[in-house]
């Protein structure tokens, strides 16, 4: 069964500024796939950023990217130019395709405030 | 232009009732699941469906049963409510992997907005 660890239960970090989100990972498979997911007070589980285990180079989607670190078995989120409105937990998961299914596994989370 | 949508937002009921959640999507994809999201914020899948097929049960509880009357909609009905049960619990749904023909991404899994259960 696959694990997902996210280290740091809760981050802070000043507007404009930069913050890096841990997330580690087991798993015996090689052909996987990464997400982060962000859910903002409002509840809803908004989808930051994917990384396919094949590919090596890094996901990057704005001002959200990944380090992908397949034999760590690590995947960062670094978020630049930190807002407000980034202000959210943010969940790391984890998703392999068995037969007909595909699920996600989720780290515990890491709640992300932002301040002026 | 909602994607995936739940009804109702909000739940609150007596210990013993038997409720449904609703959930339907308009991405045209195939395969729909449940999670449910405890206190502590942890996420869990409990069901998916592909086109009207059950293909994961995570060993959740009988009092659960999830419905899917056609490939857009999945149902989650629960008897005899437990205090346990309270919980939030997210819809989502995806493209099937295997008929998507290998499009990058479209097996990404989109969540409705959740439905907080509270069972007093």
């Amino acid at each position: 069964a696959q694990t997902v660890t996210q280290s740091q239960p809760e981050m802070s970090v000043q507007e404009a500024e930069t913050v890096t989100l841990s997330c580690t990972y087991d798993t015996s498979e090689n052909n996987y796939y990464l997400f982060w997911y962000k859910q903002p007070p409002s509840r809803q589980m908004i989808l930051v950023i994917r990384q396919e285990a094949y590919k090596q180079q890094n996901a990057t989607e704005n001002r959200f990217s990944v380090n992908f670190q397949k034999a760590a078995k690590s995947f960062s989120l670094k978020i630049s130019d930190s807002q407000l409105g980034d202000t959210a937990m943010y969940f790391c998961a984890f998703m392999k395709h068995t037969g007909t299914a595909s699920k996600l596994t989720f780290g515990t989370g890491t709640r992300l405030q932002v301040t002026l | 232009d909602t994607a995936v949508s739940q009804t109702p937002k909000y739940l609150v009921t007596q210990m013993g009732n038997d409720k449904s959640i609703k959930c339907e999507q308009n991405l045209g994809h195939d395969t729909m699941y449940w999670y449910k999201q405890d206190s502590k914020k942890f996420l869990k899948i409990m069901f998916s469906y592909n086109n009207k097929e059950l293909i994961i049960n995570e060993t959740v509880p009988n009092r659960f049963s999830p419905k899917s009357p056609d490939k857009a909609h999945l149902n989650l009905h629960i008897n005899s409510l437990e205090l346990g049960d309270s919980a939030v619990y997210f819809c989502a749904s995806s493209q099937d992997f295997r008929t998507s023909g290998g499009a990058e991404g479209t097996d990404t899994q989109y969540f409705g907005p959740g439905t907080r259960l509270t069972v007093l």
